[in-house]
């Protein structure tokens, strides 16, 4: 299988602080997203970036990819209160949309 | 806004009841998927379908089966529900679109299923 894997599995700090996930997979990809689940919710899309890129911003998300290492890493700067969820990372290699899913880094941001 | 919905949020259904799960989306997409979510294991793609009419194993798809004849409409059956089928069962649907477009998903609320 070649399922992304997140890490830490949990993550708890205070409410402007940094978080850093990091997720690794096995084989090569086209792309790898991240993806954030509030509690009891489905899955809202974040950012991707594709395999030729090396790091990606979008308000205080900043993503990076290193295909030599088969990593990834999605930092979310001066967290809130509301970031608090769990992200996912997947990754496409078929060129098929279909996606592969880590178990998820569950952030917990306290105010 | 892409919508994606899920007929129930929440779903009790006793063991060897076939169960049906219904998924709609208003955007036209031609990719949708089923998956499943426990904790620890993530996510797991059950089926998924490219088309009208056309499904394609992801997985884990023992005791499950699909059907997609609209558009629209992608529905995951449980021919006999059993107690390890407990589960988030969580749809998403993806355009082939243009290159950016195709690759995301986007996701029903889920539905939480307890077989009891």
């Amino acid at each position: 299988s070649q399922q992304g894997e997140e890490d830490p599995q949990a993550l708890s700090i205070q409410e402007g602080e940094n978080a850093t996930m990091n997720c690794s997979y096995k084989t090569s990809i086209n792309n790898l997203q991240w993806y954030r689940q509030n509690s009891g919710r489905g899955l809202v899309h974040l950012i991707l970036i594709r395999s030729n890129e090396r790091e990606k911003h979008s308000g205080r998300l900043r993503v990076t990819l290193d295909t030599s290492k088969k990593s990834s890493s999605l930092l979310i700067t001066a967290s809130r209160a509301a970031d608090t969820a769990s992200y996912f990372c997947a990754t496409d290699a078929s060129g098929f949309n279909k996606f592969y899913f880590g178990s998820g880094t569950k952030l917990n941001v306290k105010p | 806004d892409v919508k994606v919905t899920q007929s129930s949020r929440y779903l009790v259904k006793r063991t060897g009841e076939k169960v049906f799960l219904e998924c709609v989306q208003d955007m036209d997409h031609e990719n949708m998927f089923w998956y499943r979510q426990d904790p620890g294991l993530g996510l797991r793609l059950i089926y998924f379908s490219y088309d009208v009419k056309m499904k394609e194993k992801g997985d884990i798809p023992e005791g499950y089966s699909v059907s997609r004849e609209k558009k629209e409409r992608f529905s995951l059956i449980l021919e006999s529900a059993s107690t390890n089928q407990t589960s988030m069962y969580l749809c998403a649907s993806s355009s082939h679109g243009n290159a950016k477009a195709k690759n995301i998903q986007y996701f029903g609320a889920g539905t939480r299923l307890s077989v009891l």
